[in-house]
């Protein structure tokens, strides 16, 4: 079955980098585009980047535009976000979700990222 | 811009509620729904306005066009005690509603 699984998550002073992954398994990744998408506690969903199934396109939410990247190593199955200057407002659960067409048809269970000095 | 409107609504088991999704401009098709129990990841309920996903029960149901649409939960049920989102997909983007929280009395 299909399976997401995040992981790189915690406590981050404000101005560090952090590096999310998720691991992907139960279906062939490499034919399906992947988004990130996160949750602030206690707030909804606010959609931050999509990546293309090969690689070759990215899009990101006009509040991490320049700060974060969304990259994929398709041979390990793995999705990535880098998120660089984090800000208090990065803080939430980061899910990754698949793509499917104009929907999130998985996600998985979250890793929180907690933005604090 | 999605907006959702109840915010929160309370509502018996067996009941039928209705949550509406206002877009600030027409959109396509690509509105799908989602329900979100507490303490976990969400799960899509409709995609393509009414297409009803794989394994979802028939109890839930989705309408609309141009700029309202509407999520339907026909005789709910202990476990539709969840917040509940529209979202849509426009220039690979997407962008989801506020969210209607869903009580069940």
């Amino acid at each position: 079955q299909v399976q997401l699984v995040e992981s790189g998550g915690g406590v981050i002073q404000p101005g560090r980098s952090l590096r999310l992954s998720c691991a992907a398994s139960g279906f062939n990744f490499g034919t399906y585009g992947m988004h990130w998408v996160r949750q602030a506690p206690g707030k909804g969903l606010e959609w931050v980047a999509l990546i293309w199934y090969d690689g070759s396109s990215e899009y990101y939410a006009d509040s991490v535009k320049g700060r974060f990247t969304i990259s994929r190593d398709n041979s390990k199955n793995m999705l990535f976000l880098q998120m660089d200057s984090l800000t208090a407002e990065d803080t939430a659960l980061y899910y990754c979700g698949r793509r499917q067409r104009s929907h999130v048809d998985y996600w998985g269970q979250g890793t929180l990222v907690t933005v604090s000095s | 811009q999605l907006t959702q409107s109840p915010s929160s609504l309370s509502a018996s088991v067996g009941d039928r509620v209705t949550i509406t999704c206002r877009a600030s401009q027409g959109i396509s098709s690509y509105l799908a729904w989602y329900r979100q129990i507490p303490g976990r990841a969400p799960e899509v309920l409709i995609y393509s306005t009414s297409t009803l996903q794989s394994g979802v029960p028939s109890r839930f149901a989705g309408s609309g066009s141009g700029t309202d649409f509407t999520l339907t939960i026909s005789n709910l049920q202990p476990e539709d005690s969840a917040t509940y989102y529209c979202q849509q997909f426009i220039n690979f983007s997407l962008t989801f509603g506020g969210g209607t929280k869903v009580e069940i009395k």
